[in-house]
C-alpha cells in the first residue's frame, strides 16, 4: 500500500527547533518529487518546500533559511528540519508525494503531524 | 511569486446543482494547475493535475478546465460527499503556490 506517515510534531518555544519525519511505504522516495505542505489552525493551505528527484531543493520565502528539506534514501524517508521557530510556524504540517515531474500534483498525502510554537 | 485567487471563496449549493470553481493565476502557468478537496480534520485529496487530467478513483463528475492564467473545477452534479473545500494549486514555478480557497456549503 501506498503511504506516508509523519512524525515530531510537538510543543515549542520560539527559536526552538524540531524535525519532522514522513516515512514512505510502497513508493521510492528517491524517485519523487516530495513536498511538505502546512496548514495554520482555520487557514488555507501553505506550500513549504519541495525536493526533486535530482535533489535539488526549493522553499517558500517565509521559511527559507530556517526550513531544511532533505531525505535519507536508505530509509525511504523524508525530513523537514525547523530552526528559529516563530509563533506563526503553527500548523499542521503534511508531507506529500508530489509526482514524477511538476505535472503531477501532489497524489499521496500523510496524515498530517501538528507543531505548536508557543511560550 | 505567482498568485492564485480563487472565486467564489464560498457558496452554497444543492445535491444535483452543477458547480463552477475559478481559479485564476498572476501569470501564466501553462497547464500546471492541480485541484484538490479537503475536508475538515482530513488531508487534502488530490482531485485533477495537469489542468483537466482526472485522478484515476476520482468519480467523472469532477472536471477541469483552463490553461495560461484561467482555470475552472467543475462538479457536473453535487453530491453529499462533496461538501468540502477546495483549492487549486500551480507548479509551473517555484514556490508552488495554493489559491485560499472555496468553500462548498449545504444550501
Amino acid at each position: 500500500e501506498v503511504q506516508l506517515v509523519e512524525s515530531g510534531g510537538g510543543l515549542m518555544q520560539p527559536g526552538g527547533s524540531l524535525r519532522l519525519s514522513c516515512a514512505a511505504s510502497g513508493f521510492t522516495v528517491s524517485s519523487n518529487y516530495m513536498s511538505w505542505v502546512r496548514q495554520a489552525p482555520g487557514k488555507g493551505l501553505e506550500w513549504v518546500s519541495v525536493i526533486y528527484s535530482g535533489g535539488s531543493t526549493y522553499y517558500a520565502d517565509s521559511v527559507k533559511g530556517r526550513f531544511t528539506i532533505s531525505r535519507d534514501n536508505s530509509k525511504n524517508t523524508l525530513y523537514l528540519q525547523m530552526s528559529s521557530l516563530r509563533a506563526d510556524d503553527t500548523a499542521v504540517y503534511y508531507c506529500a508525494r508530489d509526482g514524477l515531474n511538476e505535472y503531477y500534483g501532489m497524489d499521496v498525502w500523510g496524515q498530517g503531524t501538528t507543531v505548536t510554537v508557543s511560550s | 511569486d505567482i498568485q492564485m485567487t480563487q472565486s467564489p471563496s464560498s457558496l452554497s449549493a444543492s445535491v444535483g446543482d452543477r458547480v463552477t470553481i475559478t481559479c485564476r493565476a498572476s501569470q501564466s502557468t501553462s497547464s500546471y494547475l492541480n485541484w484538490y478537496q479537503q475536508k475538515p480534520g482530513k488531508a487534502p485529496k488530490l482531485l485533477i493535475y495537469a489542468a483537466s487530467s482526472l485522478l484515476r478513483g476520482v468519480p467523472s463528475r469532477f472536471s477541469g478546465s483552463g490553461s495560461g492564467t484561467e482555470f475552472t473545477l467543475t462538479i457536473s452534479s453535487l453530491q453529499p460527499e462533496d461538501f468540502a473545500t477546495y483549492y487549486c494549486q500551480q507548479s509551473y514555478s517555484t514556490p508552488w503556490t495554493f489559491g485560499q480557497g472555496t468553500q462548498v456549503e449545504i444550501k
